[in-house]
């Protein structure tokens, strides 16, 4: 699971109110992303990170922000929650080994959200 | 834009016959490609990566191969068992981009 952990596991939220999600790794991976799973839609990246300080935007970043001051954090941020934000969001990093310097990607165990 | 498709979306069958899931993607400049499998409810588990420089990769009973001329992947499941019911996803990265493509998946069920 390359020592990914995210908090919470499950939060029920109003519509309105602001929500952070929080990722933690302990392997010092540069790349770090956050994705949404959606039944129909598959999963869609929001936002990723590239080093700290260093964020860019995903498909469907719109409503989210996101924030990465050590290497071993990337926060979501849901300013102002919405019903269409209900999903199950992942994160996930990008893991490089071996002296080709292949390229894997792994994922946390999610975090279930509901906006009411 | 780049764009992966998996077909079939879902898949039932009985325990012991041998699976071809697959993959195809859009882009001819693949770098490489990774098959997961996500249970209900959890996130999504690294199956095999296949770099482009590769043809295949295989675990145990799992068997991936990569045809980039054609712009395809399959994964091959050996002798399923129950145990394998789950939803398998393929991504692929070109060169260059840090950002995988993925598809939507194959939805398995393998009953007993």
């Amino acid at each position: 699971d390359a020592g990914i952990t995210q908090s919470p596991r499950h939060k029920v939220t109003e519509t309105g109110t602001p929500v952070t999600l929080r990722c933690h790794q302990t392997e010092n991976h540069r790349y770090m992303y956050w994705y949404r799973q959606d039944p129909g839609h598959g999963l869609r990246l929001i936002h990723y990170s590239y080093g700290v300080k260093d964020t860019d935007k995903g498909e469907v970043s719109d409503g989210y922000s996101v924030s990465r001051s050590k290497t071993e954090d990337f926060l979501l941020t849901l300013e102002s929650a919405t019903s269409s934000q209900t999903s199950v969001y992942f994160c996930a990093i990008k893991a490089t080994s071996g002296r080709e310097g292949t390229d894997t990607q792994y994922f946390g165990p999610g975090t279930r959200l509901t906006v009411l | 834009k780049q764009e992966v498709t998996q077909i079939p979306a879902a898949l039932s069958v009985p325990e012991g016959e041998n699976l071809v899931l697959n993959c195809s993607f859009t882009d001819s400049a693949i770098y490489n490609l990774q098959w997961f499998r996500q249970d209900p409810g959890k996130g999504l588990t690294s199956l095999l990566l296949i770099q482009s420089s590769q043809r295949e990769q295989t675990s145990g009973r799992l068997n991936a191969s990569l045809d980039k001329s054609s712009g395809r992947s399959t994964l091959y499941i050996a002798a399923s068992q129950p145990g394998d019911s789950a939803t398998y996803l393929c991504a692929f990265n070109i060169g260059g981009s840090y950002i995988p493509t993925f598809g939507r998946g194959t939805s398995l069920i393998v009953h007993p």
